[in-house]
């Protein structure tokens, strides 16, 4: 069974500027959740969705958003990049709604802003 | 708010020295509690869960075990390998309507030969 997926695997953007990154779920998994991890924040939970839609978001500005397609594949956007918002951004998903069991990371998105 | 606190590392041991890295945690509701790994190189992982107080999770030779009275999750191994060096994260997932997962900062650990 193919594992989580993410595109691109690195990028670089510049201040201002907009960025999509997506996440293809492992077969089957409905609940897709995104991360992101910085050496000084370490893991922080921005967003899950389940069936398409967002049931939890964490404390994230407005300029990060995401969306979940009807094949569970999820993409985030982030919008007027700040040099903050450099980190490896990281996609997880899980065949249980419930959050009780385990979730499957993928390798994540290295962003880096200019 | 809901939070995870775990040591700090990094923590240096020798090959077949005794692990234990603490783990703590404050959360509304009943969490679930996992461990999860990073190898270098490699993605994050999970290690072992516990679903329920007093439960323990075990994998690879470590465990922990679900502490309600203490809200602990605290990560052990009787011998530990070079192998074993990696980055550790305690972390609690709540179901809120969707469910959320916290993290810990994470313990490096160095396994010296």
């Amino acid at each position: 069974k193919a594992g989580v997926t993410q595109t691109p695997r690195y990028l670089i953007k510049t201040r201002g500027q907009q960025v999509t990154l997506s996440c293809s779920p492992i077969s089957g998994h409905r609940s897709v959740s995104w991360y992101q991890q910085t050496p000084g924040q370490g893991l922080q939970f921005l967003f899950e969705y389940f069936s398409e839609t967002q049931r939890n978001k964490g404390n994230f500005p407005g300029r990060f958003s995401g969306r979940q397609f009807s094949n569970s594949r999820s993409e985030m956007n982030v919008s007027t990049l700040e040099l903050g918002d450099s980190a490896l951004y990281l996609c997880a998903s899980s065949l249980d709604p419930a959050g009780l069991y385990e979730q499957y990371f993928g390798p994540g998105t290295r962003l880096t802003v200019t | 708010g809901d939070s995870v606190t775990q040591m700090e590392g990094p923590v240096t041991l020798s090959e077949e020295a005794f692990l234990t890295i603490n783990c703590t945690y404050t959360a509304t509701g009943y969490p679930s509690l996992f461990w999860y790994v990073q190898y270098p190189g490699e993605g994050l992982q999970l290690l072992l869960k516990a679903t329920k107080a007093d439960d323990k999770g075990s994998n690879k030779g470590f465990e922990a075990t679900y502490r309600k009275e203490t809200t602990s999750f605290h990560l052990e191994k009787g011998s530990v390998q070079v192998s074993d060096s990696a980055v550790y994260f305690c972390a609690l997932s709540l179901n809120t309507g969707g469910f959320k997962t916290i993290f810990g900062a994470g313990t490096r650990l160095f396994v010296k030969a």
